[in-house]
């Protein structure tokens, strides 16, 4: 079936500008994470959706970053305002809900925005 | 603070010996632990995961992982390295609630 899709691939911005990120997770998948990976570094927790709602967003760096999943399903990371230490490839995840009620814990991960502010 | 430590920037080794991969860690509770893996131009891939039981985890492609509490370490280890087993792999924890802390990364390099 299909992986966890991200649009777009890449994204060059001006400093200052506003960004859209989006994230199409796997069909079913309730769970869904956001992460930020710089250059020679791991994946940076930004935020984790449980159905429609934020369950853990303690990763934003700051204000300017905003996260909506209105139905459950795609999910849009907001910037405002960039700098041009936003710069990284914006990561995507999802991971099912298991029957029994628990996460599989198992994350799904997309290919990834780059987002680029120069 | 709960982190995830990956000591070796780089691994090397020769097709057809053993390969670990180390990774040691700081939360508080009994962790969840993860290792991905991460090819060229692809994303990143589950490889295994140790939640409780078993001490010694069996993974994808032939990887497997040992949870060593007292030492609170989860070190990746396969018997037989292959070429195409070069990538960037990544150990992971899950700490309180969802929030999971990759570590920084280990280049694997599988010379034939």
């Amino acid at each position: 079936g299909a992986g966890v899709s991200q649009t777009p691939s890449n994204k060059v911005t001006e400093k200052g500008k506003y960004v859209e990120l989006r994230c199409d997770p796997i069909s079913g998948h309730t769970a869904l994470y956001w992460y930020r990976q710089s250059l020679g570094q791991g994946p940076e927790f930004l935020i984790y959706f449980q159905g429609t709602g934020a369950a853990d967003d303690s990763g934003l760096p700051n204000d300017r970053f905003f996260a909506v999943r209105p139905e459950g399903s795609v999910s849009t990371l907001k910037i405002q305002r960039t700098e041009r230490g936003d710069s990284a490839v914006y990561l995507c995840a999802s991971s099912p809900w298991t029957s029994g009620g628990g996460s599989t814990d198992t994350q799904y991960f997309g290919p990834g925005t780059r987002l680029t502010v120069l | 603070a709960q982190s995830v430590a990956q000591p070796e920037d780089q691994v090397n080794v020769a097709e057809g010996n053993p390969l670990t991969v180390k990774c040691t860690y700081s939360v508080s509770g009994n962790p969840y632990l993860f290792w991905y893996v991460q090819y060229p131009n692809r994303g990143l891939q589950f490889l295994l995961k140790y939640i409780t039981g078993d001490n010694l985890v069996k993974g994808s492609y032939g990887f497997e992982a040992e949870f060593n509490k007292s030492q609170t370490s989860f070190h990746l280890k396969k018997p037989s390295a292959l070429v195409s087993d070069s990538a960037l792999y990544f150990c992971a924890v899950r700490a309180r609630g969802f929030k999971t802390i990759f570590g920084a990364g280990t280049r694997l390099f599988v010379k034939a």
